[in-house]
């Protein structure tokens, strides 16, 4: 089974700070994705990747930059943490084509930013 | 511009009943539909998917109902257990593209013993 690990799991971070998430998958997919998941919006897309090196932004990628150093590791970076970005982050992988066409998510990062 | 809805935000059934969790989209060139389940603490997981080709998906109690012409579908959990109390988020893409995976706002489903 393919597997998506997030740290840290759980982040209490002061207001001005910056924080890094981490993502690593062995699944050895091209594309990874951050979204944030908040009560009545779903899933929010906020950065992606097709592979090393490469970064898209997402629906709301304002306050957040991302890294793909290599195909298993995709980090979303905070320079400067506002109480806004209180929520849930989530990992995933994926690739889309004929033999794999879903998305394996990471167990989530709640993230509070006092 | 949401590319694709979910209606209810909130179902409640009772065990045993039909929970019927409506979708809809907007871009004509979607042909693939997944749906995802996800419990509390955790991320979301694939439970079932339908391509535009087919108009009826099943997998034991989960079944999905495609129209393409009213660019609708809808997934029916029959004999509601406890166990499927969880949030089901409605996808939908461009099959065998690289192209992005668009999310419904979900719909919480609690089923009451």
């Amino acid at each position: 089974e393919a597997a998506v690990t997030q740290s840290p799991r759980n982040k209490v971070a002061v207001t001005g700070g910056k924080v890094t998430l981490s993502c690593n998958q062995t699944n050895n997919h091209n594309n990874m994705y951050w979204y944030r998941q908040d009560t009545g919006h779903g899933l929010r897309l906020i950065h992606y990747s097709y592979g090393a090196g490469s970064t898209e932004k997402g629906d709301i990628p304002d306050g957040y930059k991302a890294s793909r150093p290599s195909q298993e590791n995709f980090s979303l970076i905070l320079e400067l943490a506002t109480p806004s970005q209180t929520s849930v982050y989530f990992c995933a992988s994926g690739d889309y084509g004929i033999s794999n066409e879903r998305l394996f998510f990471g167990h989530g990062t709640k993230l509070s930013v006092l | 511009q949401q590319q694709v809805r979910q209606s209810p935000q909130s179902l409640t059934v009772w065990e045993g009943e039909t929970a019927i969790l409506n979708c809809s989209y907007e871009d004509s060139t979607f042909n693939y539909f997944p749906w995802y389940q996800q419990f509390p603490g955790e991320g979301p997981a694939l439970l079932i998917s339908i391509r535009s080709v087919s108009d009826k998906k099943e997998d034991g109690r989960f079944t999905i109902f495609f129209n393409k012409r009213e660019k609708k579908l809808s997934l029916h959990i029959t004999d509601s257990q406890p166990g499927d109390s969880a949030t089901y988020f409605c996808a939908a893409s461009v099959r065998n593209s690289n192209n992005r995976i668009f999310f419904g706002d979900g719909t919480q489903l609690v089923v009451k013993p």
